[in-house]
């Protein structure tokens, strides 16, 4: 199994600042789909942004971006002008081309600070 | 606008019951999966299923089974409640085809066995 992994249990990051949340996971695969997801305080799941490997090109969706390094193995989300709303825990998640299993890490818990 | 309901978003049940956890998706997806969400694990796949009748083990699936008899729905059943399944269940819901299409989540169910 693919196995996703998540270093920063908490981050924080004043109002109209920019922070970095960190993802690497480990694969064999050349072929798959990464995603980052949003989970509010007691609220649903969202996606945030997705990317897909065969694609150089980072994925960017209004103030979310991603740094996305294949050979790494790494897939990073940048929140720039953080507002209080971004406050929630992130997941960063895998899915492989052949399969229909999603690999989650065990999150990020970010606080936007006034 | 996918919409994944789950029945409950508070349960409280006695160790040694019958729980039934139902979750319903409105999108036509053939995919349908049961996580568990605890602080510090992340989430992790109990079940999922890619077509009606059938399914498929996730990680963690000793103590559940699952039922999919339509394509909408699928319902998690914790055989014989213990305690140590107290936790916060997730159902989602993906297209089969298109491996970069992402998971819609419900908004949870809190279940606690006293």
């Amino acid at each position: 199994a693919q196995t996703v992994t998540q270093s920063q249990p908490e981050m924080s990051v004043q109002e109209a600042e920019t922070v970095t949340l960190s993802c690497t996971y480990d694969t064999s695969e050349s072929d798959y789909y990464l995603f980052w997801y949003k989970q509010p305080p007691s609220r649903q799941m969202i996606l945030v942004i997705r990317q897909e490997a065969y694609k150089q090109q980072n994925a960017t969706e209004n103030r979310f971006s991603v740094n996305f390094q294949k050979a790494a193995k790494s897939f990073s989300l940048k929140i720039s002008d953080s507002q209080l709303g971004d406050a929630a825990m992130y997941f960063c998640a895998y899915r492989s081309a052949f399969g229909n299993q999603f690999y989650f890490g065990t999150g990020t818990s970010l606080t936007v600070i006034p | 606008d996918v919409k994944v309901t789950q029945s409950s978003r508070y349960l409280v049940k006695r160790t040694g019951e019958k729980v039934f956890l139902e979750c319903v998706q409105d999108m036509d997806h053939e995919n349908m999966f049961w996580y568990r969400q605890d602080p510090g694990l992340g989430l992790r796949l109990i079940y999922f299923s890619y077509d009606v009748k059938m399914k498929e083990k996730g990680d963690i699936p000793e103590g559940y089974s699952v039922s999919r008899e339509k394509k909408e729905r699928f319902s998690l059943i914790l055989e014989s409640a213990s305690t140590n399944q107290t936790s916060m269940y997730l159902c989602a819901s993906s297209l089969f085809q298109g491996r970069n299409q992402p998971q819609h989540f419900g908004d949870g169910t809190r279940l606690s066995i006293l």
